[in-house]
C-alpha cells in the first residue's frame, strides 16, 4: 500500500517562526489528511483536503495539495512552543479501500521558546 | 462523550502469552481500526471494520484477530505474543465516511519479553 513520505524528519525552529512540512506520495488519492502526536498521546486530526481542492486553512495552519506533483504541504505560522509535536500526514486511497488511511514516517517539530 | 477508550494504557507479557486489547467509542461510528506505531516506522494498519459483523485485514495483520459483535466495541486480540509484537497500540474510528477524520484513542504500550 502506498505511503506519504514526509520531509523534513525533524525540525527544529523558534516561537514566531513558521513551520512547513512536506508529504509525497505516488498513487491517486480521495483525499489527505494532516494530523498531531504529542508525546505519549494519540493522534489528533488537524485537517482534511480532498483531491480536487488545492488549498486549505485552519487558524494557524494551511495546507495545500498538488495532484500533478503528488504532494502536498502542512504550513504552520506564527508557531508557539506549545506546537511542539509530531505531525502525520495520512493518505485515502479511496475506490474499494473503504478509506483505509495510511500514515507516513511523521515530522518531529520541536518549536523553542 | 468520552470518545475513543483503550484499555489498558501499559501491558507487559511473557512469550506465548495471549491478551486482548480493549476499544471502545461512544460516537456511533460505523468504522473502526486498529493501527501499531513503531519508532521509524510510522502507523501501520493492524485491521478495520466497517460495521458490527464485518472486519477485514490491514498491512500487518498476522498474529493479530479481531471482532466486531457491537457498534461500540473492536477488541483486538494477540494469541501468543512475540517480541516482535511490541509496540504501541492505537485503536481509531471515524463515521463511514471516507471524508471523514479519525478519532484515535491515547494507545496502549505493550511489552513482549
Amino acid at each position: 500500500s502506498q505511503q506519504g513520505e514526509e520531509d523534513p524528519q525533524a525540525l527544529s525552529i523558534q516561537e514566531g517562526e513558521n513551520a512547513t512540512m512536506n508529504c509525497s506520495y505516488k498513487t491517486s488519492i480521495n483525499n489527505l489528511q494532516w494530523y498531531r502526536q504529542n508525546s505519549g498521546r494519540g493522534l489528533v486530526h488537524l485537517i482534511l483536503i480532498r483531491s480536487n481542492e488545492r488549498e486549505k486553512h485552519s487558524g494557524r495552519l494551511r495546507v495545500t495539495l498538488d495532484t500533478s506533483k503528488k504532494s502536498s504541504s502542512l504550513l504552520i505560522t506564527a508557531s508557539r512552543a506549545a506546537d511542539t509535536a509530531s505531525y502525520f500526514c495520512a493518505l485515502s486511497a479511496g475506490g474499494t479501500s473503504y478509506g483505509k488511511l495510511t500514515f507516513g514516517q511523521g515530522t518531529i517539530l520541536t518549536v523553542h521558546p | 462523550n468520552a470518545g475513543v477508550t483503550q484499555t489498558p494504557k501499559f501491558q507487559v507479557l511473557k512469550t506465548g502469552q495471549s491478551m486482548t486489547l480493549q476499544c471502545a467509542q461512544d460516537m456511533n461510528h460505523e468504522y473502526m481500526s486498529w493501527y501499531r506505531q513503531d519508532p521509524g516506522m510510522g502507523l501501520r494498519l493492524i485491521h478495520y471494520s466497517v460495521g458490527a459483523g464485518i472486519t477485514d485485514q490491514g498491512e500487518v495483520p498476522n498474529g493479530y484477530n479481531v471482532s466486531r459483535s457491537t457498534t461500540e466495541d473492536f477488541p483486538l486480540r494477540l494469541l501468543s505474543a512475540a517480541p516482535s509484537q511490541t509496540s504501541v497500540y492505537f485503536c481509531a474510528s471515524r463515521r463511514n465516511s471516507q471524508n471523514s477524520p479519525l478519532h484515535f484513542g491515547n494507545g496502549t504500550r505493550l511489552t513482549v519479553t
